[in-house]
């Protein structure tokens, strides 16, 4: 299963773009990036997901390397409701299935 | 739609004591698992099942049970108690078929004296 990594903590400020980045360099071909938040304790909420090519959603936008080896997932204007626990995925569509969570970012909208 | 529940909310128990938690899905997923949530801390994988009949051990397996003898339920069961068990517990489930997320329910908050 790969495994990413994510810088533990970041600031942003309200109303500009949050880019939080991640690495998946073991990603094998069939395994697709998830990007997941959890606010204070809840359940964790689905954000987006991607394979090779770029993503957009009504939440957030998924950009991910040509070699796949990194993603970055951009909200494009932080709220303070979006302050919360970001966490990137992968995970394969055969085998397993299993998902592993990293320990994600952190991820503050300052006003 | 119901989603994932998951029940009780909230369980203090003393050291030794066994209990259950309840998973259910109604979105007819193969998929289900069980993490636990330390204080500040990530998820951790515990038990998952891609099946009725099927499980398998996560990260974290120890001192957990699980069955899946329906599509639709995922228990959790604590054989005996410790207070390193104190931690919120989330389910979540997904379909196998290709791309398709998790989806998690709201979590069990234990609480082990």
């Amino acid at each position: 299963d790969a495994k990413t990594t994510q810088p533990p903590s970041m600031d942003c400020a309200e109303g500009r773009a949050a880019n939080l980045p991640c690495n998946h360099s073991t990603i094998s071909g069939n395994e697709y990036v998830y990007w997941y938040r959890q606010i204070h304790s809840q359940g964790p909420q689905y954000i987006i997901h991607g394979l090779k090519n770029n993503e957009t959603n009504e939440m957030a936008s998924l950009i991910i390397t040509e070699d796949r080896k990194s993603s970055t997932l951009i909200l494009p204007h932080a709220t303070l409701r979006d302050t919360a626990v970001y966490y990137c995925i992968v995970r394969g569509t055969s085998g397993t299935y299993k998902y592993i969570f990293g320990t994600g970012t952190r991820l503050k909208v300052l006003a | 739609n119901a989603g994932v529940t998951q029940t009780p909310k909230f369980q203090v128990l003393k050291t030794g004591q066994s209990m259950t938690l309840q998973c259910a899905q109604d979105m007819n997923h193969e998929y289900m698992s069980w993490y636990r949530q330390d204080p500040g801390m990530g998820l951790r994988l515990i038990h998952y099942s891609v099946g009725a009949g099927i499980t398998d051990q996560g990260e974290v397996p120890n001192g957990y049970n699980v069955s899946r003898s329906t599509t639709e339920d995922f228990p959790l069961r604590l054989l005996s108690a410790a207070p390193s068990q104190t931690s919120v517990y989330f389910c979540a489930s997904s379909s196998v078929t290709g791309d398709s997320p998790l989806h998690f329910g709201n979590g069990t908050r234990l609480t082990v004296t």
